[in-house]
């Protein structure tokens, strides 16, 4: 079945770093991907997504490429801030499925000042 | 254009009591999600929904748990005889019929 990997946390970071979450997924189809964030006590919000292979999403200074060769869809940011320490989940979605998500573990990133 | 709600927010139960949580998709959706977030975990998917039908139930436990959808009101969860091992956040999520689902706030059930 279809399943996720995304490295574990936490990610503690000054700010101003550079921040990158690896994801890695499997799949028999052709997924869309999507990176989620959660911060405390809230629900899931959508970062960004792509679609096919190649395609790159961005948001907020997020940024991810789906990777097809690699199977892969990991999350950058080129400079963090306090704000963006949250839990990140990279997930996939089946078409052939219903467009279920399925979620890695997800990964916490604290920003320090 | 107000998102998914969830209700309760927050919701204590004993142990063999009843849990009937509630979500409201956003305007103009009408498929629903449940996905379930252990401590420390990421989301599981439990079961996606249509108005009136339950299109996939492969995420939920076989005894206690059940869904629905009704053609007018929000869509339920209900966990029968709940157990400490049901705690945790429970997530709806809606969408049109497209990828894109989105999430409510969750409600976090605890089991005395």
């Amino acid at each position: 079945g279809d399943s996720v990997t995304q490295m574990e946390g936490p990610v503690t970071l000054s700010e101003e770093a550079f921040l990158t979450i690896n994801c890695t997924y499997t799949a028999t189809g052709y997924p869309s991907l999507f990176w989620y964030v959660q911060y405390p006590g809230e629900g899931l919000q959508l970062l960004l997504k792509a679609t096919k292979a190649d395609d790159k999403g961005s948001n907020k200074g997020f940024e991810a490429t789906y990777r097809k060769e690699t199977t892969s869809f990991h999350l950058e940011k080129g400079s963090v801030q306090v704000s963006d320490s949250a839990v990140y989940f990279c997930a996939l979605s089946d078409r052939a499925a219903g467009n279920k998500l399925t979620f890695g573990g997800g990964t916490r990133v604290l920003v320090k000042p | 254009n107000a998102g998914v709600m969830q209700n309760p927010r927050h919701l204590v139960r004993r142990r063999g009591q009843e849990a009937r949580l509630r979500c409201s998709p956003m305007k103009g959706h009408s498929h629903v999600y449940w996905y379930r977030q252990l401590p420390e975990e990421g989301l599981k998917f439990m079961v996606y929904l249509q108005k009136e039908n339950i299109i996939d139930e492969s995420g939920m436990p076989k005894e206690r748990f059940s869904a629905e959808f009704p053609k007018e009101g929000p869509s339920i969860l209900r966990i029968q005889q709940v157990v400490r091992g049901d705690s945790a956040a429970y997530f709806c999520a809606s969408s049109g019929g497209e990828e894109t689902q989105y999430f409510g706030p969750g409600t976090r059930l605890l089991v005395l």
